[in-house]
């Protein structure tokens, strides 16, 4: 079965820190990665996807994830985070050919302060 | 553009009623996959439906059911409802069955509180 885990539940970080979220996954085949991004009051959205080729893959608004395959991890990075990126963040996975099941890691509430 | 609209947006229901929630895709979009987040935890999948076939079902008791009409708008259906069916349930769409080939879009979701 597959699973999901993301080791941060709440973070806080000051406007210009640097941000990574850990995302580590099971599953016994090829995967492909996501990380969904749900801003307050608004519905979940795609931040970014990995499906083959270079495991460094950039999304909207600065973010970025490495494939590690070796890890089975997916990681969220940005550089500088901005107020704007207050949400919650998801990382979720499927199997190559998995349809749209994906499989949802629990959130990490991320809280920008000024 | 509309995005993926959900019906209702709140309801309150009792134990051991019935709810049909209802979701219409993004225009042009043929896949709709269903999806129940409780509080605190990430969405879990509940049904994937491609043109109008159900093509996955996760692990969920049959008292959850799902449809998808030919104009590709879907329903999902609980019967004899429990406390622990308390959730926010999502719908997303996507043009194509895989997410190989493109991404999901959601709904701002319909939150079900059942007394």
């Amino acid at each position: 079965a597959q699973s999901v885990s993301q080791h941060n539940h709440h973070v806080i970080l000051s406007e210009a820190a640097s941000l990574e979220l850990g995302c580590n996954y099971s599953y016994g085949g090829t995967v492909n990665l996501f990380w969904y991004v749900q801003y307050p009051g608004q519905h979940l959205q795609l931040l970014l996807k990995y499906f083959s080729g270079d495991p460094l893959v950039k999304g909207i608004k600065g973010f970025e994830a490495e494939f590690i395959k070796s890890k089975f991890s997916f990681n969220l990075r940005k550089p500088s985070v901005q107020w704007s990126d207050t949400a919650e963040y998801f990382c979720a996975v499927n199997g190559k050919g998995g349809g749209n099941k994906l499989t949802f890691g629990t959130g990490t509430q991320l809280k920008v302060e000024l | 553009d509309a995005g993926v609209t959900q019906s209702p947006t709140h309801l309150i229901k009792t134990r051991g009623q019935h709810v049909t929630l209802r979701c219409s895709p993004i225009s042009g979009h043929k896949s709709v996959s269903w999806y129940q987040q409780v509080l605190g935890q990430g969405p879990q999948f509940i049904f994937q439906y491609y043109e109008k076939e159900e093509r996955g079902r996760g692990n969920f008791p049959d008292r959850f059911s799902a449809r998808q009409f030919p104009n590709y708008s879907s329903e999902l259906n609980v019967n004899a409802l429990l406390l622990g069916d308390s959730a926010l349930y999502l719908c997303a769409s996507s043009l194509v069955g895989t997410t190989n080939t493109g991404e999901l879009f959601f709904g701002e979701g319909s939150r079900l509180t059942v007394l």
